[in-house]
């Protein structure tokens, strides 16, 4: 079995500070692990991913995650939050060695940047 | 803007309707799969196709009906919805090399219908 674990429900910042929001994750086999932000009445939209490789992963509007095999963690960051960056994110994880495991979302974690 | 796009935006239907929601992607993407999603809560997947033949049923109550009739298209009919069936519904893509079960492509999503039943 495959699972997902967003442990804060929302994380607040203020605009221009660090962010992190926190997943980890339970797979048998090698984890794919994606995360995704969704805004407001719209789609998830993909961010970044970490396949095999290098352990920090760049993705789309500065955001970045740290794949981190023994504490089984891929945490989110971004070095300086906007106000617009405020939005649901959700961390996913499939396992890449058991086919048949579709992709898993954790609960969701709503990030709130205040000005 | 996204490139997976959804019609309609949203809906409104009764228990006794039959109603479809349709959803367009030109990517070249060969995976299609239908979500639902309640509020604040994370995408539940119902159906995986690829390759315009169905992959996964995760279970989904017969009331609920997809059809892929080409590689753009994937629609999703609906018949004799409950009022528990009110939710998002997203429709996504993603790249498939014939293996969508081991795939490790991200997933497009489009912005979904907002399905209310009365």
């Amino acid at each position: 079995a495959q699972s997902v674990a967003q442990p804060e429900d929302q994380v607040n910042v203020a605009e221009g500070n660090p962010l992190t929001v926190k997943c980890t994750y339970s797979v048998s086999g090698n984890p794919y692990l994606f995360w995704y932000v969704q805004y407001p009445n719209r789609g998830l939209q993909f961010l970044l991913k970490y396949i095999t490789g290098d352990n920090l992963v760049k993705g789309s509007y500065g955001f970045e995650a740290e794949f981190n095999k023994s504490q089984t963690s891929f945490h989110l960051k971004k070095p300086s939050a906007l106000v617009s960056d405020s939005a649901l994110y959700f961390c996913a994880v499939r396992d890449g060695r058991n086919a048949g495991n579709m992709l898993t979302f954790g609960g969701g974690t709503r990030l709130m940047v205040k000005p | 803007d996204t490139e997976v796009t959804q019609t309609p935006k949203h809906l409104v239907m009764g228990m006794t309707n039959k109603k479809s929601l349709k959803c367009e992607q030109h990517m070249g993407h060969r995976a299609m799969y239908w979500y639902k999603q309640k509020a604040k809560k994370p995408p539940e997947l119902m159906f995986v196709y690829s390759y315009e033949k169905l992959s996964i049923n995760e279970s989904v109550p017969s009331r609920f009906s997809p059809e892929c009739p080409n590689s753009s298209l994937l629609n999703l009919h609906l018949h004799a919805l409950q009022p528990e069936d009110s939710a998002l519904y997203l429709c996504a893509s993603s790249q498939d090399e014939g293996r969508v079960r081991r795939s490790n492509q991200p997933q497009h999503f489009g912005d979904g219908t907002r399905l209310s039943i009365l």
